[in-house]
């Protein structure tokens, strides 16, 4: 079955970059992009883009755009999201989440997510 | 981005009894070419990651409840509850999977009356 396993919760002070992790199991790993997905506290989630881990190419949300950076190691089936310039409105819970697994691009699985702190 | 907006913010409905949310995008999610409304139905409980409830607007995920359905197309959505049971208490968001980036309803919180 479809496992995504993030990394643990991170506390960051303000200005500082952050990198979490999402290593996926169950599927084929190159197939399917995999997308970032943040959750502050009491808000809607907002999606912060994507990755393609066949080629490693990236589509981010403009909002991020110069912050944000997606990778992955394919030897490990992992990809990656560092959040840098950290403010105290990037505290939220952070969710990778591959698309296309079902018949069509929308979400069936999700990680179960990193919680990041910003906090002086 | 698209403006995905739920209606009501919060909702207390009896046991048994339905319950309604209606979702409206900012710009037209159906695409002419495959015939599909681009728009999917999540549940959240406290702690969890969304679950995907529908999608294409009216299917039901594999092992979701009948008591779910979806309906609607172009930028009018509605998720229905048919008898509401205890464990439907939860937040709930509509989604576009159609632009980029893809965007949210602002939820929906759902409890028992």
């Amino acid at each position: 079955q479809v496992r995504l396993v993030q990394s643990g919760a991170e506390v960051k002070k303000p200005g500082a970059s952050v990198k979490l992790s999402c290593q996926a199991s169950g599927y084929s790993f190159t197939d399917y992009y995999m997308h970032w997905v943040r959750q502050a506290p009491g808000q809607r989630p907002e999606c912060m883009g994507w990755i393609n881990p066949k080629n490693g190419v990236t589509n981010y949300a403009q909002r991020f755009q110069g912050r944000v950076t997606m990778t992955r190691d394919t030897s490990i089936s992992t990809v990656y999201m560092e959040l840098s310039r950290l403010i105290s409105d990037d505290t939220a819970v952070y969710y990778c989440a591959p698309e296309g697994l079902g018949s069509g691009s929308y979400y069936t699985q999700w990680g179960q997510g990193t919680l990041v702190t910003v906090s002086s | 981005d698209v403006v995905m907006t739920q209606s009501p913010d919060s909702l207390a409905v009896s046991l048994g009894e339905r319950a309604t949310i209606n979702c409206k995008s900012s710009q037209n999610v159906f695409y002419n070419y495959d015939n599909k409304n681009y728009l999917a139905w999540f549940q959240q409980k406290p702690g969890q990651p969304p679950k995907l409830l529908i999608y294409w607007a009216s299917t039901r995920e594999s092992g979701v409840p009948d008591r779910f359905s979806g309906s609607g197309s172009g930028t009018d959505f509605t998720l229905t509850i048919s008898s509401l049971q205890a464990e439907d208490v939860a937040v709930y968001y509509c989604q576009q999977y159609y632009y980029t980036p893809r965007t949210f309803g602002q939820g929906t919180k759902l409890e028992i009356k």
